[in-house]
């Protein structure tokens, strides 16, 4: 079936840093591959989406590529602030089904 | 975009009582999802529907049941709670069919049971 890996958390930078967040995937078909993000105390947001190969999404200063050839869609943000600390999932919708895999989460923080 | 609502944030029962969680979605989408979220173990899918009246168990339906009325509102059910039941539910509503649509969520409630 259909699942989606995200590195082990938590992760913790300074300020300013650069950050990746690896992510791969094993699915049927072309799924589309998304990023989630989600604030304390909060429900999931869409952070970005792409849906084809080699396609780059991206939104507030993250950026993945989805890439079929590793099966992988890695998170990177050039320089992170306090306020990207949140969990960040990586997730999957297939063409055959209507359902969404998510991975595990991968906490972030950002210190001062 | 749609805007999804759980109709409490926190939530507090005891062992055994019915309890009933909300989803109210502002469009007129036909797919909706409920998920629990636990610490180490990520989004699990508990019940989802694709129209009125119509529901699929998910990945851990047991001790669940929801209730499809109307199309903008999805509700969850623990038919008696237990302890085990604690954590937080999240409600996610997809816009259409094709893969390329992501799921919008809601805020969530963090319900314990004591």
């Amino acid at each position: 079936g259909n699942s989606v890996t995200q590195m082990e958390g938590p992760v913790t930078l300074s300020e300013e840093a650069f950050l990746t967040i690896n992510c791969t995937y094993t699915a049927t078909g072309y799924p589309s591959l998304f990023w989630y993000v989600q604030y304390p105390g909060e429900g999931l947001q869409l952070l970005l989406k792409a849906t084809k190969a080699d396609d780059k999404g991206s939104n507030k200063g993250f950026e993945a590529t989805y890439r079929k050839e590793t099966t992988s869609f890695h998170l990177e943000k050039g320089s992170v602030q306090v306020s990207d600390s949140a969990v960040y999932f990586c997730a999957l919708r297939d063409n055959y089904g209507q359902n969404f895999v998510f991975g595990p989460g991968t906490r972030l923080s950002v210190l001062p | 975009d749609v805007k999804v609502t759980q109709s409490s944030r926190y939530l507090v029962k005891r062992t055994g009582e019915k309890v009933f969680l909300e989803c109210v979605q502002d469009m007129d989408h036909e797919n909706m999802f409920w998920y629990r979220q636990d610490p180490g173990l990520g989004l699990r899918l508990i019940y989802f529907s694709y129209d009125v009246k119509m529901k699929e168990k998910g990945d851990i339906p047991e001790g669940y049941s929801v209730s499809r009325e109307k199309k903008e509102r999805f509700s969850l059910i623990l038919e008696s709670a237990s302890t085990n039941q604690t954590s937080m539910y999240l409600c996610a509503v997809t816009t259409g069919t094709l893969s390329n649509q992501p799921q919008h969520f809601g805020d969530g409630t963090r319900l314990s049971i004591l």
